[in-house]
């Protein structure tokens, strides 16, 4: 089974910059995020897909980034326009829906970008 | 609100020996708790979760965590380590409060060095 898959692996731009990352979650799974994993630190959602529909995107910096699913498959995060402080990993997970949450999250290898 | 630490920057121990990366936690109700590894360049790779049950849970290549509701610690473990165990953990605890969102919340991660 294929696993998560992300593109582009790494990504330099200069600040102001526009730039979009590519996911595509393991087939089947329904749920679908986003985390940025800033260096020595854990990931932080971003935001969270159930299918086609953005539930949780409380943590999404709006003024900067979108992302979009548009078929509940694949899905894309974008940033516009990059700042400096936008350097980081980040990382697209799947899972599929169970009840009460107990489900595992699959991460990608994530798309590690650099801004200059 | 939930949170997870990870007392330890790093830990080193010898080839051969057990291993044991430690993971605190706070949360408002019953806990789902997770350890990822991360290998450089990579993206996180699941190890294992505690859901409900047995309070040691067995996971991929011979980790497994034991889950201490009184000390709200859990902690990761290998009887004898290897040098290709040399990576970056992260425990993570879901977030099941009252926002329903079911983010993982991740801790700092801790480096784990094998020496031969």
């Amino acid at each position: 089974e294929a696993g998560v898959v992300q593109s582009p692996r790494y990504k330099i731009i200069e600040k102001k910059q526009p730039v979009a990352f590519w996911c595509n979650p393991i087939s089947g799974h329904n749920t679908l995020y986003w985390y940025r994993q800033n260096l020595g630190q854990g990931p932080e959602l971003l935001i969270r897909y159930e299918n086609e529909e953005a539930v949780d995107d409380s943590q999404l910096p709006k003024d900067r980034f979108s992302a979009e699913r548009l078929k509940g498959v694949d899905s894309t995060l974008k940033i516009q326009p990059a700042e400096l402080g936008d350097s980081a990993v980040y990382l697209c997970a799947s899972s599929p829906r169970l009840a009460g949450f107990q489900e595992t999250q699959y991460f990608g290898p994530g798309t590690r970008l650099l801004v200059l | 609100a939930q949170s997870v630490a990870q007392p330890e920057d790093q830990v080193n121990v010898a080839e051969g020996n057990p291993l044991t990366v430690k993971c605190t936690y706070s949360v408002s109700g019953n806990p789902y708790l997770f350890w990822y590894v991360q290998y450089p360049n990579r993206g996180l790779q699941f190890l294992l979760k505690y859901i409900t049950g047995d309070n040691l849970v067995k996971g991929s290549y011979g980790f497994e965590a034991e889950f201490n509701k009184s000390q709200t610690s859990f902690h990761l473990k290998k009887p004898s380590a290897l040098v290709s165990d040399s990576a970056l953990y992260f425990c993570a605890v879901r977030d099941i409060g009252s926002s329903n969102t079911g983010k993982l919340i991740f801790g700092q991660g801790t480096t784990l060095q094998v020496k031969p």
